[in-house]
């Protein structure tokens, strides 16, 4: 478990709404991703920060946005979502013997 | 094309069998290689890592990689219904991004 949690784990909301999602971890560790996981595609990598204020995007970065001003909080925002990222959205953090990724339970997001 | 191609499944056996699963990629820069197990409605978590050519075994567990070929496959012995799950591929050049392939559902049935 590499203490990792996010919030809201749920959440339904309407498509041009802006919608945040936040990653906690308790580890400090410094590297910090968003996926997207979605039928057939697998995860998708939007974004990932490799310290404060250091953040790049993924291959599926369009419509999103990532803040990390500590180091344990990775924000990601969808400015005015749209149906298309109805998705579940995992964090991971990077970290273990083998520089593996660790992630956290996952947030399911559906925009009508 | 994808730069990592799994078969989506699902793949069903019977409980005591081996499951049989692998990955095919694209990009010869790739160099180490994870399996990832993903119950339903739960994160990814690390079953297996290797960064070679070979096989590497844990427990009912067997990682094969054909760097040759741009083949991974993975090996569980005496199925379960515990391994239940979907199992992802994971693929990496340098080790902090990771390219994943999109999973293979599998049902191991008592």
């Amino acid at each position: 478990d590499a203490g990792i949690t996010q919030s809201p784990r749920h959440k339904v909301t309407e498509t041009g709404t802006p919608v945040t999602l936040r990653c906690h971890q308790t580890e400090n560790h410094r590297y910090m991703y968003w996926y997207r996981q979605d039928p057939g595609h697998g995860l998708r990598l939007i974004h990932y920060s490799y310290g404060v204020k250091d953040t790049d995007k993924g291959e599926v970065s369009d419509g999103y946005s990532v803040s990390r001003s500590k180091t344990e909080d990775f924000l990601l925002t969808l400015e005015s979502a749209t149906s298309s990222q109805t998705s579940v959205y995992f964090c991971a953090t990077l970290a273990g013997e083998y520089n593996e990724q660790f992630f956290g339970p996952g947030t399911r997001l559906t925009v009508l | 094309q994808k730069e990592v191609e799994q078969d989506p499944g699902p793949l069903s056996v019977p409980e005591g069998a081996i499951v049989s699963l692998n990955c095919t990629y694209s990009n010869s820069a790739f160099q180490y290689f994870m399996w990832y197990r993903q119950y339903s409605r739960k994160g990814p978590e690390l079953l297996m890592y290797t960064y070679s050519s070979g096989n590497k075994e844990d427990g009912r567990f067997t990682a094969q990689v054909d760097k040759s070929s741009k083949y991974i496959s993975l090996f569980i012995r005496d199925s379960q219904p515990s391994d239940s799950a979907t199992y992802l591929c994971a693929i990496t050049a340098a080790g902090n991004k990771l390219t994943f392939g999109g999973g293979t559902r599998v049902l191991v049935k008592p």
